[in-house]
């Protein structure tokens, strides 16, 4: 079963506009760890921004916000201000089990981000 | 500088041949991960090694093999019972900090002729 689902194959936003990439998830361990993660034309996996099952705030770091929907099982990215260099395939990813533990982690198939200038 | 190095970058392979992905870290993590990436979709697991010597099979490792002999190295090969490798190989490690991500390396696109 498919665990990472992303339903937005792609997605165009103006630059200096805020963008919201969807990600819902399928888990019954109650923890676990979701992570976003930026893919360029280049194909490096660029780290964007984590949110841990218990955590008690909505994860952001700088331009990146998590919108955290823990009852509906959703991980939705917020890009603000989108920028030219946002332009990028965007994965979400999850870990289930403690995060303590090196344990696998399963991504969804992505959103093609465009940004126009 | 500390990260991870794959080589090569594009690798042409022949049908029936085996081939050899490398990857190396400096980043002293001990769990390390390889995927396989085919055009427009997300990544899919092949095998992953929490500790040397030890490695286990992931979504998609029929046709590959691995071996953990240091920390620092984690190769793949793809072998000719691989019935369609022409893909893109991403090698990954998990590190300690406190969200445990993945970081990864540059990759290797890999072409069989």
């Amino acid at each position: 079963a498919q665990k990472i689902t992303q339903t937005q194959p792609g997605m165009f936003v103006q630059e200096k506009e805020a963008v919201t990439l969807d990600c819902t998830y399928d888990t019954s361990d109650p923890s676990y760890g979701l992570f976003w993660y930026k893919q360029p034309s280049s194909g490096e996996m660029i780290f964007l921004i984590y949110q841990g099952s218990y955590d008690q705030q909505n994860a952001t770091e700088g331009r990146y916000s998590l919108n955290f929907q823990k009852a509906r099982k959703s991980a939705n990215l917020v890009i603000s201000a989108s920028q030219l260099g946002d332009s990028a395939m965007y994965f979400c990813a999850m870990r289930e089990g403690r995060i303590r533990i090196n344990n696998d982690m399963r991504f969804g198939a992505g959103t093609r981000l465009t940004v126009k200038p | 500088d500390g990260g991870i190095t794959q080589s090569p970058k594009y690798l042409f392979r022949k049908e029936g041949q085996n081939v050899t992905l490398s990857c190396e870290q400096n980043l002293n993590h001990d769990a390390m991960y390889w995927y396989r990436q085919d055009p427009g979709q997300g990544l899919r697991l092949i095998y992953y090694s929490q500790i040397v010597n030890d490695f286990q099979k992931g979504d998609i490792a029929e046709g590959y093999s691995v071996s953990r002999e240091k920390k620092e190295s984690f190769p793949l090969t793809v072998t000719s019972a691989q019935k369609n490798p022409t893909a893109f190989y991403l090698c990954a490690t998990g590190g300690t900090r406190k969200n445990n991500e993945q970081f990864f390396g540059p990759g290797t696109r890999l072409t069989v002729l």
